[in-house]
């Protein structure tokens, strides 16, 4: 079945860094990317939208200049948090359509110290 | 990797019609979530029921948890063609790392 692969799996950054999370759909193409984040015992709430060559739709309340979405290619996602802070400590998901549907990526656990 | 399975990964039903679906999990966690997703759109978060919960209901949405067969179900009373849509499960381990999805269940309810 079709696969996103997710990277990294954990990162450790201090504050004021920028940190670069990527999605890949390994054996699909995928105009639509989601990306997502889950503060602890919380449920995911989506940041934005990536669509392939066009510009990321972000939710209302994400800092599309913090959060910078790059959806390059049909096969790739990246999502960089920049100037991070501690409370930007959290986990990120992505989910890609997929052509039976949907799938997600493994997570990236994010801590900024 | 996605450790949860819906079941069943498709279901057509008429509109007022109740729609069942069930989740089965791996490990031991701290919640059960189920969500919903539109094609196309992202995932919006319908209910979450915590290990020490058996029901729990929100609206046309009753959840169950059984964690001695490490199982939910989502029932979705009364349905509408505004229900179609793709149901996900998502288990939050308690060994505190990943965050797991389902499959999926296709939902589609025709009016």
């Amino acid at each position: 079945g079709a696969v996103v692969s997710q990277h990294p799996s954990r990162v450790i950054c201090k504050s004021g860094t920028s940190v670069k999370i990527e999605c890949r759909s390994l054996d699909f193409q995928a105009t639509t990317m989601f990306w997502y984040r889950q503060f602890p015992k919380q449920s995911l709430m989506l940041m934005a939208t990536s669509n392939e060559g066009s510009k990321a739709t972000y939710e209302q309340g994400v800092e599309k200049d913090k959060f910078l979405i790059n959806h390059a290619s049909l096969t790739l996602s990246t999502l960089t948090v920049t100037s991070a802070h501690p409370e930007d400590s959290s986990f990120y998901i992505c989910s890609a359509e997929a052509y039976y549907g949907y799938t997600f990526g493994s997570g990236t656990r994010l801590t900024v110290v | 990797s996605q450790q949860g399975e819906e079941d069943p990964q498709a279901l057509s039903i008429q509109e007022g019609e109740n729609a069942t679906m069930n989740c089965s999990y791996k490990t031991s966690i701290n919640n059960l979530q189920w969500y919903r997703q539109n094609s196309g759109r992202g995932l919006v978060h319908l209910i979450l029921i915590r290990s020490n919960e058996r029901e729990k209901h929100s609206g046309r949405l009753r959840v169950t948890l059984d964690t001695s067969k490490k199982s939910s179900s989502l029932l979705i009373t009364a349905s509408r063609a505004a229900d179609t849509a793709s149901y996900f499960c998502a288990t939050d381990p308690n060994t505190g790392n990943q965050f797991y999805f389902g499959t999926g269940t296709s939902l589609t309810v025709i009016p």
